[in-house]
């Protein structure tokens, strides 16, 4: 069974770049059965989608996300990591990663880690 | 982008009647990549339909879902005290999004 677990800084400043990490296990993120994800929700609201990678490394953002976000996947440790430039209060959220096959949605779920953004 | 519009936001139900949670989507989906979650506080989201009407692998038969057009309904048929949750509608045809979510409480 695949499982997933988000790490990284609980407390990022204003402007600064939050960083998060997923370590996968159970199974091996160079599948290309598998595409990996970021998904956020803000405090008592919905689901917001960050983007996709595949472990080939490509990438597919949310266009409102597109110019502050970067993903990337380290096949030889098994994770894949969410970077997020000049944040601001507005990206306090919890922050999940997820993987899913390829043309169908999320199967795996991390099981979330907050993120505040405060000086 | 496709903008999923759920309906209603909240429903207000008992244990043993039948829900019914609507998403409409802002253009027809690529062959019904429509799928439904659930979400009870502190967890995760949990898959529960995929392609607009299959059940995902552990789910209950209670939930289904069907499509119309670009309207879809997630029909939980009687409710047990573990189906009080979030729910929410995603599409992964065309990028990717997300409903605004339906809370279904008793």
């Amino acid at each position: 069974q695949v499982q997933l677990q988000e790490s990284g800084p609980g407390l990022v400043k204003p402007s600064q770049t939050l960083s998060l990490t997923c370590t996968v296990s159970g199974g091996s993120i160079s599948s290309g059965s598998y595409y990996w994800s970021w998904i956020r929700q803000h405090p008592g609201q919905g689901l917001e989608w960050i983007g996709y990678i595949y472990y080939s490394g490509n990438t597919y953002y949310n266009p409102s996300l597109k110019s502050r976000v970067t993903l990337s996947v380290d096949t030889s440790k098994n994770q894949f990591s969410l970077k997020l430039n000049s944040v601001t209060a507005a990206d306090t959220a919890v922050y999940y990663c997820a993987g899913g096959r390829v043309g169908l949605p999320f199967d795996y779920w991390g099981q979330g880690t907050l993120v505040t953004v405060s000086s | 982008e496709i903008v999923l519009t759920q309906s209603p936001g909240t429903l207000s139900l008992s244990p043993g009647e039948r829900a019914t949670l609507a998403c409409r989507a802002s253009q027809t989906l690529s062959s019904s990549y429509l799928a439904w979650y659930q979400q009870k506080p502190g967890q995760a989201p949990r898959l529960l339909i995929y392609g607009a009407s299959n059940r995902a692998t552990g789910i209950p038969d209670r939930f289904s879902g069907s499509a119309s057009g670009t309207d879809f309904t997630l029909t939980i048929s009687r409710l047990e005290p573990e189906d009080f949750a979030v729910y929410y509608c995603q599409q992964y045809g065309s990028s990717l999004t997300f409903g605004g979510g339906t809370k279904v409480q008793i």
